[in-house]
């Protein structure tokens, strides 16, 4: 089976710095997506950023981009210019009709 | 938006009592998910079902089971709840039957469980 690692349990940045969340996967597909989600304090887990396998340009959403290297199963979410509101849990996940989570980093942003 | 809603944000029973737990999607999503959330273990799937009726096991069934009579409403069932179930529990849809690697899944809030 298909597994995630998140090797940061816990992380912190300071407002307006740059952090940056790890994550392995281990997988014999080649084809598949990756996701980060993020769990804010007691709300709903929301999707923050999606990357298909097959593209080698990496996603970016607004301050969150990711650096995928595909031949290292590695899949990192980088957060510019951090906010408050981006304290949360954030779980990386592989979905190849199956989807598989790691254990989640908790973000601390200090102010 | 996808509106995806759980019956309780908070449950307390006790031991040996069937628990029921409501999941319901307004968006006409094929999938859904249960999971249940534990501290440094991320996830994990309880059951998932892709139709009305159809169920297939996650990686920790056991102790649990589902049922699904409408599309857009997927229960949890403890039939008889021990403390190691106490837990996060999150349910989740998503849309696509078949190329279900694109799909996101969206999730509710979340019922915290605990058994005493």
């Amino acid at each position: 089976a298909q597994t995630v690692t998140q090797s940061q349990p816990e992380m912190s940045v300071q407002e307006a710095e740059t952090v940056t969340l790890s994550c392995t996967y281990d997988t014999s597909e080649s084809d598949y997506y990756l996701f980060w989600y993020k769990q804010p304090p007691s709300r709903q887990m929301i999707l923050v950023i999606r990357q298909e396998a097959y593209k080698q340009q990496n996603a970016t959403e607004n301050r969150f981009s990711v650096n995928f290297q595909k031949a290292a199963k590695s899949f990192s979410l980088k957060i510019s210019d951090s906010q408050l509101g981006d304290a949360a849990m954030y779980f990386c996940a592989y979905n190849n009709n199956d989807m598989r989570f790691g254990a989640g980093t908790r973000l601390t942003v200090k102010p | 938006d996808v509106k995806v809603t759980q019956s309780s944000r908070y449950l307390v029973k006790r031991t040996g009592e069937k628990v029921f737990l409501e999941c319901v999607q307004d968006m006409d999503h094929e999938n859904m998910f249960w999971y249940r959330q534990d501290p440094g273990l991320g996830l994990r799937l309880i059951y998932f079902s892709y139709d009305v009726k159809m169920k297939e096991k996650g990686d920790i069934p056991e102790g649990y089971s589902v049922s699904r009579e409408k599309k857009e409403r997927f229960s949890l069932i403890l039939e008889s709840a021990s403390t190691n179930q106490t837990s996060m529990y999150l349910c989740a849809s998503s849309l696509f039957r078949t190329g279900a690697r694109y799909n996101e899944q969206f999730f509710g809030p979340g019922t915290r469980l605990t058994v005493l």
